[in-house]
């Protein structure tokens, strides 16, 4: 499969708990994006990487949650101190540096109780 | 900042009808509008974008316009097949910086009926 692909794609933790999740972009893509999906609307911009350089972090992105590309290949999103408001989607995304197309993995579903 | 606006919230239509969804955007240095398709419990997969230097853009049912100067962009989607039935999302390039993020409408769910 040479698609985006997100791990783990389900995560039940309990409240105040660290989490961490995994991206894995196409291979030749060296954009990767994270958004952020509550149910009933569009994704939200998280944070972007340029290769292993993060260039840009939403406003959304508290204290708590940090990113990582550190090869520039896979990134990883660690959410420390969970909330329950962090419960969403996590998607990853993708793309060519000179390309506009992204391409989004599967996402990771977490439910903080 | 880019801001996105997505219209309806949600269609039905007869299989064989088209659908339309449209969306407004308020930043004019945006130049990249695709759109997205997301079955229940699936990825958003991209389905069509349009870029600022066309008006128009079609692959085989689906068609996309581009309007700059009203800074709004609409999908259509003809001949309608209960499997086009998921949740539409339009998105735009921000116009600021290089990043290229995208910002995302609040989505269009659409329900062909057989």
């Amino acid at each position: 499969d040479t698609g985006v692909s997100q791990n783990p794609r389900h995560k039940i933790t309990k409240r105040g708990q660290n989490v961490t999740f995994r991206c894995d972009p196409i291979s030749e893509h060296n954009r990767l994006y994270w958004y952020r999906q509550t149910l009933g609307q569009g994704p939200e911009f998280l944070t972007y990487f340029q290769n292993e350089a993060q260039l840009e972090k939403s406003r959304l992105l508290s204290d708590r949650f940090s990113a990582e590309r550190p090869k520039g290949s896979f990134s990883t999103l660690e959410i420390q101190r969970t909330e329950q408001g962090d419960s969403a989607m996590y998607l990853c995304a993708s793309s060519l540096n000179q390309g506009n197309e992204q391409y989004f993995g599967p996402g990771t579903r977490l439910t903080v109780t | 900042g880019e801001n996105v606006e997505q219209h309806p919230s949600t269609l039905s239509v007869q299989e064989g009808d088209s659908a339309v969804i449209k969306c407004t955007y308020s930043d004019s240095a945006s130049n990249y509008f695709p759109w997205y398709k997301q079955e229940l419990g699936k990825r958003p997969q991209l389905i069509i974008d349009i870029r600022s230097n066309v008006g128009e853009k079609k692959d085989q049912r689906i068609a996309v316009t581009l309007n700059k100067t009203a800074k709004h962009f609409s999908l259509h989607i003809t001949e309608t097949q209960p499997e086009d039935s998921a949740v539409y999302f339009c998105a735009a390039k921000d116009g600021s910086g290089n990043t290229g993020k995208l910002i995302f409408g609040q989505g269009t769910t659409l329900q062909v009926k057989p």
